[in-house]
């Protein structure tokens, strides 16, 4: 099984640019998040998704952007992006309403210059 | 309110002695709580999970953590480390037992030979 697969693995940008850090998994789960892990600040969530057609916003949601047009892949958009957002991204998912346990991928680290 | 508190950034242990990982949490309800093993450049694995069963819980690769509501404390143990248990460490609650989570901000292990 492949899980949870992130790409690119690697990305640098200039401020201002857009891009999209896609996100797949082969699990079935409903349930599919982002997260930004930034050092001495823990992971904190950006955007989620409870099924395909639905998202919702996390705890540090501005300047990201998301969609869920299928089970399987939930992106990422960065619209303009900003110094700020250099950071090592998580994508994750678990089978809503189960046992709380999250799959992640492998993180795709952005640096904004 | 939710929040967690790993009370050490970093820990150092030689091999073979035990390891103490502290964390305490705040939560309006009785939480779910877990830890997460991050080894470098990695994404996060689940090592051990508490949802209201046994206060001992019992994890992966020799791990357990014991739940004391009265000290709100989660800490994590193992009786010998191992070279390979040297990662990144992250406490977690989550109030409803779901993937509504709330990270800490991470305890560093390191392994002395």
């Amino acid at each position: 099984n492949a899980g949870v697969t992130q790409t690119p693995k690697f990305q640098v940008l200039k401020t201002g640019q857009s891009m999209t850090l896609q996100c797949a998994q082969d699990m079935n789960h409903e349930y599919m998040s982002w997260y930004r892990q930034d050092p001495g600040m823990g992971l904190r969530l950006i955007h989620y998704s409870v099924g395909a057609g639905i998202t919702d916003q996390g705890e540090v949601p501005n300047g990201y952007n998301v969609s869920r047009s299928t089970t399987e892949d939930f992106p990422l958009r960065l619209l303009s992006a900003a110094p700020s957002q250099t950071s090592v991204y998580f994508c994750a998912s678990s089978s809503y309403g189960g046992t709380g346990e999250l799959f992640f991928g492998e993180g795709s680290r952005l640096t904004v210059l | 309110a939710q929040s967690v508190t790993q009370l050490d950034s970093h820990v150092s242990v030689s091999e073979g002695t035990p390891v103490l990982l502290r964390c305490n949490y705040s939560s309006s309800y009785s939480p779910s709580l877990f830890w997460y093993v991050q080894h470098p450049n990695k994404g996060l694995q689940l090592l051990l999970k508490y949802t209201s069963a046994a206060t001992l819980v019992k994890g992966i690769n020799g791990f357990e953590a014991e739940f004391k509501k009265s000290e709100t404390s989660f800490h994590l143990t193992k009786p010998s480390a191992h070279m390979s248990d040297a990662a990144e460490y992250f406490c977690v609650v989550s109030p409803f037992g779901n993937e509504k989570l709330t990270f800490g901000t991470g305890t560093r292990l390191t392994i002395i030979p």
